[in-house]
């Protein structure tokens, strides 16, 4: 059964710096990959979709990355800023299963 | 505006009663999802629906219920069978089932007293 985990759990970082979240995964054979952003007490806000075939994905300060063989993604966040502060989920769509599997989440702080 | 509307967003129930969440979509996507989301653990999948008048069992289905009689809407009834139903309720929906895009709703939050 695939397996998705994200490491580390909570990160804390001043305003204006880069950072990056990890995401990594045990089995390779998947549709795409989906990160999402969640605020407390809020559904999950879609950031960037990468399928299989992508090796990365932007949207304006976010940039994702994928590497299928390694079974990692990142998710780099560029100048963050104190709006960025949340919850960010990776999930990933397995070949041969009909959902998605969630890492649990690395909670971003960034400080003013 | 397209998108996934849940309600109600807080609801309370008493213990021994059937409460049914309401999930709808307007995104014409064949795909839905309901996820459970507890303090420091990952969403566990509940059930899903690939297309109408058909929907699996996920990780945690016993004492939850579902129907998809439209395509628009996947509504979930929490039994009294479920043993601990306090808990954040997440409804999804994608237009393809493999390689869609996954919106979620804002979430119902449910407290049994």
């Amino acid at each position: 059964k695939q397996e998705v985990t994200q490491i580390p759990a909570a990160l804390s970082v001043p305003e204006g710096e880069n950072l990056v979240l990890n995401c990594s995964f045990t089995d390779s054979a998947i549709y795409n990959l989906q990160w999402f952003r969640q605020d407390p007490g809020k559904g999950l806000t879609s950031l960037l979709l990468i399928q299989s075939s992508q090796r990365e994905q932007t949207s304006g300060r976010l940039n994702a990355s994928l590497d299928k063989s390694s079974g990692r993604s990142t998710l780099y966040i560029a100048a963050s800023q104190p709006g960025d502060s949340a919850t960010y989920l990776c999930a990933v769509t397995s070949t041969g299963a009909n959902n998605l599997f969630f890492g649990t989440g690395t909670r971003l702080t960034v400080i003013p | 505006d397209g998108g996934i509307t849940q309600s109600p967003k807080y609801l309370f129930r008493k213990e021994g009663q059937n409460v049914t969440l309401s999930c709808e979509q307007n995104l014409n996507h064949d795909a839905m999802y309901w996820y459970r989301q507890d303090p420091g653990q990952g969403l566990r999948l509940i059930y899903y629906s690939q297309i109408v008048n058909d929907f699996q069992k996920g990780d945690i289905a016993e004492g939850y219920s579902v129907s998809r009689e439209k395509k628009e809407s996947f509504p979930l009834t929490v039994t009294s069978a479920q043993k601990n139903p306090t808990a954040f309720y997440l409804c999804a929906s994608r237009y393809d089932k493999n390689t869609g895009e996954l919106f979620f709703g804002e979430g119902s939050r449910l407290t049994v007293l």
